[in-house]
């Protein structure tokens, strides 16, 4: 049974440019969440997708944005790309309902950008 | 706000040894859920275990063990007899909205290292 899957795991991008993320959900999940890891600190929350809709959104710029499709994967835009703007993306996952032991990660999408 | 703090930056230990991640947490909420991850040098964050903020019975796990006390709002992680494989980062976490599934607050992590 495959986790949560993220492509993908290592980008490079230039400044001012835009960047696409991707999170396919651990089958049977159709919640998910993206996380901003900076090095050394711990993951913040970005926002989270549910039923195709942003549910809840962290302290982020518009310069993030999201998506859901109907499968439940999801897609993470960043525009206009900073230096600050480097560090780890993980995807969470969680199953319908209110009961279950902790959401599922994935191993994340390295950003670096130049 | 939701807070999680982990004072300790990085512990190092010999193989072998016991030693206990320590987290502080502060909320509003009456009740709520406390999560403990791991994150190998894969990225990847790993569930380890959950606690629920109205049972507050210490429980054991394998080399796992907890320690959560509502009245100082601290949830404690100790590792018994310690591996070379516990060697990661560990993040204490706090989901927001009592017992909902909402956002994550994370601790800033505790660096473990465990030598041979």
């Amino acid at each position: 049974d495959a986790g949560v899957t993220q492509s993908p795991t290592h980008l490079i991008k230039t400044r001012g440019q835009q960047v696409t993320l991707r999170c396919s959900p651990k089958s049977g999940h159709d919640t998910v969440s993206w996380y901003q890891q900076a090095l050394g600190q711990g993951p913040q929350f970005i926002f989270q997708y549910y039923e195709e809709e942003e549910r809840q959104r962290g302290n982020f710029p518009d310069r993030f944005s999201g998506h859901q499709f109907p499968n439940y994967s999801s897609e993470l835009n960043v525009n206009a790309l900073l230096l600050g703007d480097s560090a780890l993306y993980l995807c969470a996952s969680s199953p319908p309902g209110l009961r279950h032991y902790g959401y599922t990660f994935g191993s994340g999408t390295r950003l670096t950008v130049v | 706000a939701q807070k999680v703090t982990q004072a300790q930056t990085e512990i190092s230990v010999v193989e072998k040894e016991d030693v206990t991640l320590d987290c502080v947490y502060e909320t509003r909420d009456t009740t709520y859920y406390l999560f403990w991850y791991k994150q190998p040098p894969s990225g990847e964050l790993v569930f380890l275990i959950r606690r629920n903020s109205f049972d507050e019975q210490n429980e054991i796990s394998g080399r796992y063990s907890w320690n959560f006390q509502k009245s100082t709002s601290s949830f404690n992680f100790t590792i018994t007899a310690s591996q070379v494989v516990d060697s990661a980062v560990y993040f204490c976490a706090l989901p927001a909205g009592g017992t909902s599934y909402g956002k994550l607050t994370f601790g800033q992590g505790t660096i473990l290292t465990v030598h041979p």
